[in-house]
């Protein structure tokens, strides 16, 4: 399968500071890719869908100003988590999908967690 | 609304049985049912399936689809303790976000 890639894998950081989370597609073009976030033995939680070039979609109850996504090529998008408080802490784990748009294709993930 | 039922929601078995995880579905333009094992990290791509009646096999990993009755089923044959993990089911209409079922919670016991 194809293969997508996510920086960082773990990130710890201060109550107030800011995080960003890249998602890079290494090997295909992702027309498409998903944010979710999943906290222990839960289900993934869609929290923002972003096309190339246009502004992501969010999920009701997910606060665009404080999880920014950025999609500014085919093969990278960026979620920052801004001003960043515990309740924040979360297995973060982004998806794309390609030109072909049925298969859909899971980061491993980004574990953050906010002191 | 769109939908997507597994069961069960958790297994328990022992090595060398085999397994039946079940997903039905209720979707407006179907495109697509993905099958995803996730362990600790993030899930990883088992399965496509578009049409009916193909089976797609992996080692012992298999799935098949019904579109008529609309449901899939997974497929471990002789489990062994690493097929331990959520087993998730989704289905794609396209362009549109996978709708993703609550998984199945497979333990393998020794």
């Amino acid at each position: 399968g194809a293969v997508v890639s996510q920086h960082p894998s773990r990130v710890i950081c201060k109550s107030g500071t800011s995080v960003k989370i890249e998602c890079r597609s290494l090997d295909f073009q992702a027309t498409t890719m998903f944010w979710y976030r999943q906290f222990p033995k839960k289900s993934l939680m869609l929290m923002a869908t972003s096309n190339e070039g246009s502004k992501a979609t969010y999920e009701q109850g997910v606060e665009k100003d404080k999880f920014l996504i950025n999609h500014a090529s085919l093969t990278l998008s960026t979620l920052t988590v801004t001003s960043a408080h515990p309740e924040d802490s979360s297995f973060y784990i982004c998806s794309a999908r390609g030109l072909a748009d049925n298969e859909q294709f899971f980061g491993p993930g980004t574990r953050l967690t906010v002191l | 609304e769109d939908k997507v039922v597994q069961s069960p929601l958790s297994l328990v078995v022992h090595e060398g049985d085999t397994v039946t995880l079940n997903c039905s579905y209720e979707v407006t333009n179907f495109r697509s049912l993905l099958w995803y094992k996730q362990e600790k990290k993030a899930p990883t791509f088992l399965f496509m399936l578009t049409s009916s009646g193909i089976e797609k096999k992996s080692g012992r990993l298999s799935s098949i689809l019904d579109k008529k009755e609309l449901f899939s089923i997974l497929n471990i044959t002789a489990t062994q303790t690493g097929d331990s993990a959520v087993y998730l089911c989704a289905v794609s209409s396209g362009n549109t976000p996978l709708v993703f079922g609550k998984g199945t919670r497979l333990s393998v016991i020794a």
